[in-house]
């Protein structure tokens, strides 16, 4: 089973709107985190956001919230007042801190375009 | 400088050329980790070593081999290379603990763009 799904490859927002990136995550362990990274053009992995399994608020990084629902396993990133600058490749993450090798699982990713 | 550094950024061999990926950083974290990202693809881990002398096999380890020098330096060899092995390559590294200080634990490299033809 995949631990990380992202179910929407490609999504566009008008500039200035706020879009829903959405993720869910399969696990056994008690104890985890849950990451979003940007990837723009250039490849690098940017860090938007971490929130972990224990937290019992949702996790807020500027213009980044994610909205976390620990039993239905979602984790979803919520990106208000879109950017034409935003438009990249997000990759939901998951890092188990109970077993394996605290290697962090990724998601396929969500390509953003933001729209003038 | 930045605290992970791979090196080279970008690299285009042939089929069948040995090369080898490196990585250093200055975290001082134990934990050292190389991943593969394909087009479309998430990344996948390749090998990972907790220190030195601990090294292990990730998701997709066949045709890679890893060698941990120091605490500071992983690289990651292609013995053979073929061209599905074309991708980004990243390394990382961790902290056991997340901090907001410190990405909650992880630091990325810039990535490696190998190219095989």
């Amino acid at each position: 089973a995949q631990k990380i799904t992202q179910t929407q490859p490609g999504m566009f927002v008008q500039e200035k709107e706020a879009v829903t990136l959405d993720c869910t995550y399969d696990t056994s362990d008690q104890s985890y985190g849950l990451f979003w990274y940007k990837q723009p053009s250039s490849g690098e992995m940017i860090f938007l956001i971490y929130q972990g399994s224990y937290d019992e608020q949702n996790a807020t990084e500027g213009r980044y919230s994610l909205n976390f629902q620990k039993a239905r396993k979602s984790a979803n990133l919520v990106i208000s007042a879109s950017q034409l600058g935003d438009s990249a490749m997000y990759f939901c993450a998951m890092r188990e801190f109970q077993t394996g090798a605290n290697n962090l699982f990724f998601g396929t990713g969500t390509r953003l375009t933001v729209i003038p | 400088d930045a605290d992970v550094t791979q090196t080279p950024r970008n690299r285009i061999t042939k089929t069948g050329k040995r090369i080898m990926l490196e990585c250093s950083q200055t975290k001082g974290h134990d934990r050292m980790y190389w991943y593969r990202q394909d087009p479309g693809l998430g990344l996948r881990l390749i090998y990972y070593s907790f220190d030195v002398k601990d090294i292990n096999k990730g998701e997709i380890s066949d045709g890679y081999s890893v060698s941990r020098q120091a605490q500071a330096k992983f690289s990651l060899s292609l013995e053979s290379a073929i061209p599905n092995q074309t991708a980004l390559y990243f390394c990382a590294t961790s902290d056991p603990l997340p901090s907001p200080g410190n990405n909650y634990g992880y630091t990325f490299g810039s990535g490696t763009r190998l190219t095989v033809v």
